[in-house]
């Protein structure tokens, strides 16, 4: 059963730079068909779509965020990653990764526990 | 970008009430519309894919369908477990949107 977990940086202070990585587990990362997304959801706010990734490097990008943005790949860890610098309050969300069938239309059908970033100084 | 308007924003009902969750999308979407649960402290869990397809061991009294822009999330029968919040989600063109979200509460 595919399995994704994120791991990384939980507490910042303002213009620090956000660093998570998405662990896959069960299954491989290298699937066609298959994108692999960020997403956030700050308190009290809606979901929000962060950028994605395939496996054989493309990435496409939120714009409102697309200055400060790299999301990466590691096949031969079977992981991806964020990095979001320059981080403000506005930042401070519950940041998800998804396996995103969207290319098929099949939607975003696993997701990870989340992950809490607070930025604070 | 594509605007998803949802609504309502919350509503309340009783155990076994049918439910009605509505989005209205600002242009054409095919069928790339999707509904999510989310419970505090839990991922998200999709409910409905490509507007009207249940995903796989999710209950049959959730359905989605269509009218042109307008999409609709139905719960035939609530059950105790679908108090959560609900968001309608666009991936016909990037950057993917989601509605605000609807809060079920108990009555």
């Amino acid at each position: 059963q595919l399995q994704l977990q994120e791991s990384g940086s939980g507490l910042l202070k303002p213009s620090q730079t956000l660093s998570l990585t998405c662990t896959v587990s069960g299954g491989s990362i290298s699937t066609d068909g298959y994108a692999w997304s960020w997403i956030r959801h700050p308190p009290g706010k809606g979901l929000e779509w962060i950028g994605y990734i395939f496996y054989r490097g493309s990435a496409y990008y939120n714009p409102s965020l697309e200055t400060r943005l790299t999301i990466s790949l590691d096949r031969s860890k079977n992981q991806f990653s964020l990095r979001l610098t320059s981080v403000t309050a506005a930042d401070t969300a519950v940041y998800y990764c998804a396996r995103d069938g969207s290319p098929q239309n099949y939607g975003m059908d696993v997701w990870g526990q989340g992950t809490t970033v607070t930025v604070s100084s | 970008d594509v605007q998803m308007t949802q609504s309502p924003s919350s509503l309340s009902a009783s155990v076994g009430d049918r439910v009605t969750i509505s989005c209205r999308a600002s242009q054409s979407l095919s069928t790339y519309l999707n509904w999510y649960q989310v419970k505090p402290g839990k991922a998200p869990r999709v409910l409905i894919y490509g507007t009207t397809n249940l995903q796989s061991g999710v209950p049959s009294r959730f359905s989605g369908t269509s009218s042109g822009t307008d999409f609709t999330l139905t719960i035939s029968g609530l059950q105790p477990e679908d108090f959560a919040t609900y968001f309608c989600q666009q991936t016909y063109s990037t950057p993917y949107t989601f509605g605000q979200g609807t809060n079920v509460e108990i009555k």
